[in-house]
């Protein structure tokens, strides 16, 4: 039973618009949450990432947002360029020692 | 160039011949781990090493071996390949001193087993 899960497979935004990328998760003691990205034909690379003791993280165009109660987080992208089109996948861990929970991945297409 | 390495980055086998897929990463990284990735179920953990021979196992590590002899190498062996294990294979390192799970990826290996 997963249990981090991305429900949108794929989001089709457009260049300069905001991206918003939904996580949900079932594990209360999940306490590390972090977004990568994977292009085709490639490994998958840290993005940004955001502990439990916090409710949103910043760097530069991408934003994480954590709502503990709802067990839920996002990513927003702003604003979105032709290169964020890529997967990007959500993932949970207990502790900061590695075993990561990873959702199903949400393509993400920024056309012109 | 730090990174993470992994031969072969395609593989197509027959049920029951053993492979090995190395990974190696010259980062000095203490954790190591093996993924795969399938359509629908993202990545799911199978093997990791916290550090030269200790490892232990993911969540999916049935018909998987891995050693960790050397700090920068994590093999995974598949001992007798059945097509249930075809699918995308990543390593992945990170340094457990720098915690917060920032774990670097390899660029793949495709395995298809027929």
């Amino acid at each position: 039973d997963q249990q981090v899960k991305q429900n949108s497979p794929s989001l089709s935004v457009q260049e300069g618009r905001i991206s918003i990328l939904n996580c949900d998760y079932t594990n209360s003691m999940f306490d590390y949450f972090l977004w990568y990205k994977k292009y085709p034909a490639e490994g998958p690379t840290f993005l940004i990432s955001i502990s439990s003791i916090k409710d949103k993280n910043e760097d530069g165009r991408f934003t994480v947002f954590l709502n503990k109660s709802a067990k839920h987080l996002s990513l927003h992208i702003v604003p979105s360029q032709p290169g964020d089109s890529a997967v990007y996948f959500c993932a949970a861990s207990i502790d900061s020692w590695g075993k990561l929970q990873f959702g199903a991945g949400t393509q993400v297409v920024v056309t012109p | 160039e730090a990174q993470v390495t992994q031969n072969p980055r395609y593989l197509i086998t027959v049920t029951g011949k053993k492979l090995t897929v190395t990974c190696s990463q010259n980062m000095n990284h203490e954790y190591m781990s093996w993924y795969r990735q399938d359509p629908g179920l993202g990545l799911r953990q199978i093997y990791y090493s916290m550090n030269v021979e200790v490892t232990d196992k993911g969540d999916v590590p049935e018909g998987y071996k891995v050693s960790r002899k050397e700090k920068r190498n994590f093999p995974l062996i598949l001992e007798s390949p059945s097509p249930n294990q075809t699918s995308l294979y990543f390593c992945a390192s990170m340094s457990s001193l720098a915690g917060g799970n920032e774990q670097f990826f390899g660029p793949g290996t495709r395995l298809t087993v027929l």
